[in-house]
């Protein structure tokens, strides 16, 4: 069952554009979310992150929504930059010990075009 | 300087070995995972293993096997291997598994392909 979910499995941008990625999560468990961008032969990176207390955090050209309500989340990211180009994990976790290990959604497939 | 890393980076061999992929980080933390990379792209976590502490995905069948010699290492043992388990596999490292906020700072993965 997939906890975590990554409807989109690609999104074409135009550089300077507004990127928007979607997540989506059905656990109510989860209270601690992460996005982490991956090139091709290397590991995720992490990006940005946020707790289940906030609904945005910002972090330079990366912005995380977070609607619990709605169980769902979003990386913006503006402007975009051809550099940006990567899959983008988002991830969940719950708190307390034994807690933080970190469930996967698929990945999308960012692409900023020139 | 990696902070994490992970060797080889590239195994191919055949089905019915036995192999080990080796995992090192210089980041002093606490915890190490070890995580899979299947073909339909999820990353499943397989391992955490936090001062002597090791927590098993249920799902993994019991040929994985993760040995540390030091906080620094997590290997990844596999007996019997089996097409199966061709995937790229993950090393990653936080500083405090008690601590749900911890970033995971990943490996470069390792491709396995079992023939």
């Amino acid at each position: 069952d997939q906890q975590v979910k990554q409807n989109s499995p690609s999104l074409s941008v135009q550089e300077g554009r507004i990127s928007i990625l979607n997540c989506d999560y059905t656990n109510s468990m989860f209270d601690y979310f992460l996005w982490y961008k991956k090139y091709p032969a290397e590991g995720p990176t992490f990006l940005i992150s946020i707790s289940s207390i906030k609904d945005k955090n910002e972090d330079g050209r990366f912005t995380v929504f977070l609607n619990k309500s709605a169980k769902h989340l979003s990386l913006h990211i503006v402007p975009s930059q051809p550099g940006d180009s990567a899959v983008y994990f988002c991830a969940a976790s719950g708190s307390g010990a034994g807690s933080y290990q970190l469930t996967f959604g698929k990945g999308t497939k960012l692409s900023v075009i020139p | 300087d990696t902070a994490v890393s992970q060797t080889p980076k590239y195994l191919v061999t055949q089905m019915g070995n036995d192999k080990s992929i080796k995992c090192e980080q210089n980041l002093g933390h606490d915890t190490m995972y070890w995580y899979k990379q299947d073909s339909k792209k999820f990353l499943k976590i397989m391992f955490s293993y936090n001062n002597k502490e090791l927590i098993i995905n249920e799902t993994v069948p019991n040929r994985f096997s993760p040995k540390s010699p030091d906080k620094a290492h997590l290997n990844l043992h596999i007996n019997s291997l089996e097409l199966g388990d061709s995937a790229v596999y993950f090393c990653a490292s936080s500083q405090d598994a008690g601590l749900a906020a911890d970033t995971q700072y990943f490996g470069p993965g390792t491709r396995l392909t079992v023939l």
